[in-house]
């Protein structure tokens, strides 16, 4: 089965941590992208990435970064966390094409004290 | 990439079909048109794609319009599982492509 796993499923922190979401694709990827979903505000894009490397913004990137070091793994960083950061995080993977499909993995509840 | 277009919820009975229906007015010849269901506490799953043509899985039925600008999943008998909420997309995956979901239609299903 192809799989997309986040390192963690619940995670809480304090207010100016620097905190790391990590997300890892077996499936051989170019694209990587993150979410968050909030309540009422559905799936947002946060930041993407289509090869390793490279990086783009996507819709609200304010207050976070990424990396992709290696073609599996797509960190998402958020420098010093803010109560307003507290969220769903989705991580989602797939081929580049036209008509590719997403793979998410299961999320990472985040809790920013 | 294209917008889409759905209501917020949508109510079902158990064991009655349900047609969620998707508007993409701009939506370009070479969009494929995707659906996703995310159920509660989990990651978006894959559920049905289409271009032109209707099309049937085991999980779904996608009925397409003949202009393309909007489109139907059908659940053929809704179960309990069903409840989630569908995201109605149009991809693009090329490099350097945004891949958008808006808010998504809520089912709820009752027994």
């Amino acid at each position: 089965d192809v799989k997309v796993t986040q390192s963690s499923r619940y995670l809480v922190k304090r207010t100016g941590e620097k905190v790391f979401l990590e997300c890892v694709q077996d499936m051989d990827h170019e694209n990587m992208f993150w979410y968050r979903q909030d309540p009422g505000l559905g799936l947002r894009l946060i930041y993407f990435s289509y090869d390793v490397k490279m990086k783009e913004k996507g819709d609200i990137p304010e207050g976070y970064s990424v990396s992709r070091e290696k073609k599996e793994r797509f960190s998402l960083i958020l420098e010093s966390a803010s109560t307003n950061q507290t969220s769903m995080y989705l991580c989602a993977s797939s081929f580049t094409g036209h008509n590719e499909k997403l793979f998410f993995g299961s999320g990472t509840q985040l809790s920013v004290l | 990439d294209a917008k889409t277009t759905q209501p917020n919820s949508m109510e079902s009975n158990e064991e009655e079909p349900v047609h969620l229906p998707c508007n993409h007015s701009t939506i370009s010849g070479t969009d494929y048109i995707h659906w996703y269901r995310q159920l509660p506490s989990q990651g978006p799953e894959y559920v049905i794609h289409g271009l032109t043509s209707n099309v049937n899985n085991r999980m779904a039925s996608l009925a397409i319009a003949e202009d393309r600008k909007s489109s139907t999943l059908i659940l053929h008998r809704a179960t309990l599982r069903d409840a989630a909420v569908y995201y109605c997309i149009l991809p693009n995956t090329g490099a350097n492509s945004k891949l958008t979901f808006g808010k998504g239609i809520t089912l709820s299903v009752r027994p």
